[in-house]
């Protein structure tokens, strides 16, 4: 079956708009996750969905960013006013129930 | 929060040789996965491995919980087995902690 899918793959936008990215995870997942891979900091969590569960956005990096997933289903992370430390893969993931995650190949953005 | 290391940071290889790359966690986890990450960026599952032994074609991993360490074996290296592998733990349905890798270069 179809795996996670990201869009864009790559975005490249000025300092200071705002970006969406674009998560459609494994169809019956229950789980969705991003999280972020840059030079500096390695892979870090993002944010966290389950089922109807409020989200864990303890991992979000400043109020700059925000994410809602709809239906249970796709899931689309906001970046206001993006800043050159933004500049970072995404990536998504899913799972079912929560347990072995699967990962998007990622959006990569940059910040100029 | 729970810290994860990875050893060696790098390990160049000749092809067909063998090799052990280790995953220790400093706490209780029930969840540990091993990825691949090829050249493209895309991180690959590997095993999903919280306790016990698992093997898959040239691939194995042991993860001992009560000693909080994991291992991956690879045998018979490949080019194609260059990249980045991580290991990432978790407990029960949580977020991933991603280790910092062990980058692989495999030389014909």
């Amino acid at each position: 079956g179809a795996g996670v899918s990201q869009s864009p793959s790559n975005k490249v936008t000025e300092k200071g708009k705002d970006v969406e990215l674009r998560c459609d995870p494994i169809s019956g997942h229950t789980a969705l996750y991003w999280y972020r891979q840059s030079l500096g900091q390695g892979l870090e969590f993002l944010i966290y969905f389950q089922g109807n569960s409020a989200p864990d956005k303890s991992g979000l990096p400043s109020d700059r960013f925000s994410a809602e997933r709809t239906g249970g289903s796709v899931s689309t992370l906001t970046i206001q006013r993006t800043q050159q430390e933004d500049s970072a893969v995404y990536l998504c993931a899913s799972s079912f129930r929560g347990y072995e995650q699967y990962f998007g190949p990622g959006t990569r953005l940059t910040v100029t | 929060g729970i810290q994860v290391e990875q050893s060696p940071p790098d390990l160049i290889l000749q092809e067909g040789a063998n090799s052990t790359l280790r995953c220790n966690f400093s706490d209780s986890v029930n969840n540990l996965q091993w990825f691949h990450q090829n050249p493209w960026g895309q991180l690959i599952n590997l095993f999903y491995i919280p306790s016990g032994t698992k093997q898959n074609g040239r691939l194995s991993a042991t993860t001992v919980a009560t000693e909080r360490y994991s291992l991956l074996y690879i045998s018979s290296s490949q080019t194609t087995d260059s990249g980045v592998y991580f290991c990432a733990v978790g407990r029960d349905t949580d977020k991933l902690i991603f280790g910092t890798g062990t980058r692989l270069q495999v030389f014909p």
